[in-house]
């Protein structure tokens, strides 16, 4: 159980298109959802949690409308990239926690991770 | 605590022999802890987490070692194979209202054939 996916696993744009990330929970169901961003061989940077039918929080420097964050349910949450440029570039990675509906010995507190998405701007 | 911008250590173990991954977290409120592995061009994937009740946990091939009077984890796997090489992060949350991850910098676990 807690099985975390992303749509698409990659991909590459034009500068100053949008481009748009699914972060679906496949077997239970997430009250919270986080977005990460994460340079090469750097640690996880969290951008904002998302919490289902409310605005997400969004990290101290990280843009709210360069990066807008959509959790319609409680299995999927997007984060769109507007008007994205090359610094953009990254891997962005989603994770859930609050695995209602997950089975015995899945931790509430813990955050499952999706596989991650590499977004490259051209 | 927050280590952005940082390049991660590496860790060097010859293959069968025993790893130790330490990590030292920033905050002493923080009363759960967990263990990710992450595999080139994958996202973090669960391995073990100790609650702050507890000072040691063992799962399959790895313990994890809890000392809250230095703020210290520590992640041991057993008879390391070439499949564990990969970036280990240590995480630390205080589960309160609102609680989030704090990641610690990494470590690149390189195992030797």
């Amino acid at each position: 159980g807690a099985v975390v996916s992303q749509h698409p696993s990659r991909v590459i744009c034009k500068s100053g298109t949008s481009v748009k990330i699914e972060c679906r929970s496949l077997d239970f169901q997430a009250t919270t959802m986080f977005w990460y961003r994460q340079f090469p061989k750097q640690s996880l940077m969290l951008m904002a949690t998302s919490n289902e039918g409310s605005k997400a929080t969004y990290e101290q420097g990280v843009e709210k409308d360069k990066f807008l964050i959509n959790h319609a349910s409680l299995t999927l949450s997007t984060l769109t990239v507007t008007s994205a440029h090359p610094e953009d570039s990254s891997f962005y990675i989603c994770s859930a926690r609050g695995p209602i509906g997950a089975g015995a010995g899945v931790s509430t507190d813990t955050q499952y991770f999706g596989p991650g998405t590499r977004l490259t701007v051209l | 605590g927050e280590n952005v911008g940082l390049h991660l250590p590496t860790l060097s173990v010859q293959e069968g022999d025993n790893s130790i991954i330490n990590c030292a977290y920033s905050n002493s409120a923080s009363d759960y802890f967990i263990w990710y592995k992450q595999e080139s061009g994958k996202g973090p994937q669960f391995i073990i987490d100790i609650r702050s009740n507890m000072d040691k946990r063992q799962g399959q091939r790895v313990t994890v070692l809890l000392n809250k009077t230095v703020k210290h984890l520590s992640l041991q796997i057993a008879a390391t194979q070439p499949g564990d090489s990969a970036v280990y992060f240590c995480a630390e949350i205080y589960t309160g209202a609102n609680s989030k991850l704090t990641f610690g910098k990494g470590i690149t676990l390189s195992v030797r054939p």
